[in-house]
């Protein structure tokens, strides 16, 4: 599994759009890029995920560059609602015949500020 | 939208007491899993079930813990004996064939607390 590197904690105002980047210099070529999002008291929820270059879906963008050595997840103009722990994942999705555990890290955690 | 549902949102039980937390994963997924999360600490994974055996499990999920589809709707863990330090939220994950690993919809949680 690759190490994987985020900022512990953000603050933004709402209406900004938010950049999380992670780094994951030892990246291997079967693993991908993935994003989970976490409200206070709830469980965890995938939000994208991604080999290379970009990604959108109606939650967040998560850009990739050539190298893959760094990953960006995106939240456009983001609301109060959006605050929460951001985790980056990655790994060989599907290895292991898909039984795969998902290990989080400590994750980002997002603050929106009014 | 389908969801995985658990039940009792919040279970208080004395040390040494067995308990069983609930979940019903949505229902075409195969592959089913328990976390947990300590106050204030990682999401932790304890154990993946598929086709009716366990398929992986953490050395947290020791002999005082168990799991169990007992029918096709419901998957459940059990503690046997719990202690203080099983205080935590428990979380059910299920995810669908044909997706990626790690593409896991989770329930809303479990809180035990132990006295």
């Amino acid at each position: 599994l690759a190490k994987t590197t985020q900022p512990i904690s953000m603050d933004s105002y709402e209406g900004q759009e938010v950049n999380i980047t992670c780094s994951h210099n030892n990246i291997a070529t079967n693993d991908y890029i993935t994003w989970y999002q976490q409200f206070p008291s709830q469980g965890p929820r995938f939000i994208i995920q991604g080999y290379k270059t970009k990604v959108t879906n109606e939650v967040a963008s998560l850009f990739i560059p050539a190298d893959r050595k760094s990953s960006t997840l995106s939240l456009p103009r983001v609301s109060l609602s959006d605050t929460a722990v951001y985790y980056c994942l990655v790994g060989d999705i599907w290895n292991s015949g898909g039984y795969q555990k998902v290990t989080f890290g400590i994750g980002t955690k997002l603050q929106v500020i009014p | 939208e389908p969801e995985v549902t658990q039940t009792p949102s919040h279970q208080v039980t004395q040390m040494g007491q067995e308990v069983i937390l609930r979940c019903v994963p949505i229902s075409n997924h195969l592959y089913f899993y328990w976390y947990r999360q300590i106050l204030g600490q990682k999401v932790e994974f304890l154990v993946s079930f598929y086709n009716n055996e366990i398929s992986e499990k953490s050395e947290i999920f020791d002999d005082q813990f168990s799991v169990e589809r007992p029918d096709g709707s419901n998957f459940t863990l059990k503690i046997r004996s719990t202690k203080l330090e099983d205080s935590a939220m428990y979380f059910c994950a299920s995810r669908e064939p044909g997706t990626s690993g790690y593409e896991q919809y989770f329930g809303p949680g479990t809180r035990l607390t132990v006295t």
